[in-house]
């Protein structure tokens, strides 16, 4: 089966860094996007990797190995406004969306 | 203003009545899309559409029908709808299929 998993939740202090896992197991593979859901809104898109390595966005890098079905998120400079949800999605073989459940980023003070 | 609308925004239904959830995008996407989102699980999605005329199931597609008639409007109909349609349904567009997708505000929906 097709399986994509990320931690259900995640605590940091504002100013740090966080790195959210995602490790992914899907029939072929086309892509891995990262998208940002804050409570009660749509998820808006943040970054897309295909290839292996680190892709840099601002206080937003995203890194993929395919070899190793894994992805991370990382989120520098830590502000109050990124707590929210934090959705892996893999581009299967099919060209399909397979979305996990997400990971929920608390930030403290 | 670009984007995508959804209506309506939020909806309390009795179960067996029909509903349709409307869906529409200015920026001549091609593809769309229909998902529902479920606390602890991932988006599912429901339908989608890869151009105009033509749609497609997706992971979830039983109790729902879609159609598409020109490139902005993506309606979704629940025929006769029961308690486990409640969600908060997505609607998406993308300007193909291997790209980004742009989310609707979503509707959420209770069937009681």
């Amino acid at each position: 089966g097709q399986n994509i998993d990320q931690p259900t939740e995640m605590t940091a202090t504002e100013g740090a860094i966080v790195q959210i896992n995602c490790t992914y197991q899907t029939s072929g593979f086309n892509g891995l996007f990262w998208y940002q859901q804050h409570a009660g809104e749509a998820p808006t898109f943040l970054s897309y990797n295909v290839l292996d390595g680190l892709e840099e966005k601002g206080r937003f890098s995203s890194f993929l190995s395919r070899s190793k079905g894994y992805s991370y998120l990382l989120l520098k400079e830590l502000q109050m406004k990124d707590s929210a949800s934090y959705l892996c999605a893999v581009r299967d073989g099919d060209y399909q969306l397979i979305w996990g459940a997400g990971t929920k980023l608390i930030i403290k003070p | 203003i670009a984007g995508i609308t959804q209506a309506p925004t939020s909806q309390i239904l009795a179960a067996g009545r029909r509903m349709t959830l409307r869906c529409t995008q200015d920026m001549r996407h091609n593809a769309m899309y229909w998902y529902r989102q479920d606390l602890g699980l991932g988006l599912r999605l429901i339908h989608y559409s890869n151009t105009a005329g033509t749609t497609g199931k997706g992971e979830v597609p039983d109790g729902y029908s879609v159609s598409r008639a020109n490139t902005d409007d993506f309606p979704l109909t629940l025929a006769s709808a029961v308690p486990s349609q409640t969600s908060v349904y997505f609607c998406a567009s993308s300007s193909g299929s291997d790209d980004e997708q742009f989310f609707g505000p979503g509707t959420r929906l209770t069937v009681l």
